[in-house]
């Protein structure tokens, strides 16, 4: 069946540090592929997403780019900052209706000064 | 403001009580969904609704029921056949199912004791 797996943290990177947290997929068809961030307590927000193969989902400085040959949808930022502390989530919704959501099981970041 | 209120934030019930989980959207979506976190976990799909008096079980529906009444509302009931209710609950809706970014409100944290 339709998944998404994501590298597991926790994950601690020093304020303005690369960053990638990877995910891939494994889905039938040509699926739309998300990236969600959730602070504490809250719920989650749509960071980015793109819908078809070599599309380039960008927002906020982060970015990741639909692979379908190597059935990714990393994320990258290039300088984090301690406001990025969260935990991000890998989503997918496969292609036609009436399907559901797939979410990765989150990967918490912590950005020190 | 157009958005997703679930109301309470914080939730307190005895074991064996029937609680009733609020989820408002005034955003003119179709679908709608309710999710339980755990901690370190992803998001587990419990229900979801594409339309107004029609819903489908997801993954975990054992122990929950839901109603779709009217567009705008779709309560999650937490019954006492539900052997372990403590968890974030999150709502989301979208234009329609399907490959539709969902839009997610903010949780309700419910702790059974």
């Amino acid at each position: 069946g339709d998944s998404v797996t994501q590298m597991e943290g926790p994950v601690t990177l020093s304020e303005e540090a690369f960053l990638t947290i990877n995910c891939t997929y494994t889905a039938t068809g040509y699926p739309s592929l998300f990236w969600y961030v959730q602070y504490p307590g809250e719920g989650l927000q749509l960071l980015l997403k793109a819908t078809k193969a070599d599309d380039k989902g960008s927002n906020k400085g982060f970015e990741a780019t639909y692979r379908k040959e190597t059935t990714s949808f990393h994320l990258e930022k290039g300088s984090v900052q301690v406001s990025d502390s969260a935990v991000y989530f890998c989503a997918l919704s496969p292609s036609g209706a009436g399907n559901q959501f797939y979410f990765g099981t989150g990967t918490s970041l912590t950005v020190i000064p | 403001d157009g958005g997703i209120t679930q109301s309470p934030k914080y939730l307190f019930r005895k074991e064996g009580q029937n609680v009733t989980l609020s989820c408002e959207q005034n955003l003119n979506h179709d679908a709608m969904y309710w999710y339980r976190q755990d901690p370190g976990q992803g998001l587990r799909l419990i229900y979801y609704s594409q339309i107004v008096n029609d819903f489908q079980k997801g993954d975990i529906a054992e122990g929950y029921s839901v109603s779709r009444e009217k567009k705008e509302s779709f309560p999650l009931t937490v019954t006492s056949a539900q052997k372990n209710p403590t968890a974030f609950y999150l709502c989301a809706s979208s234009i329609a199912s399907g490959a539709y970014e969902q839009y997610f409100g903010p949780g309700t944290r419910l702790t059974v004791t």
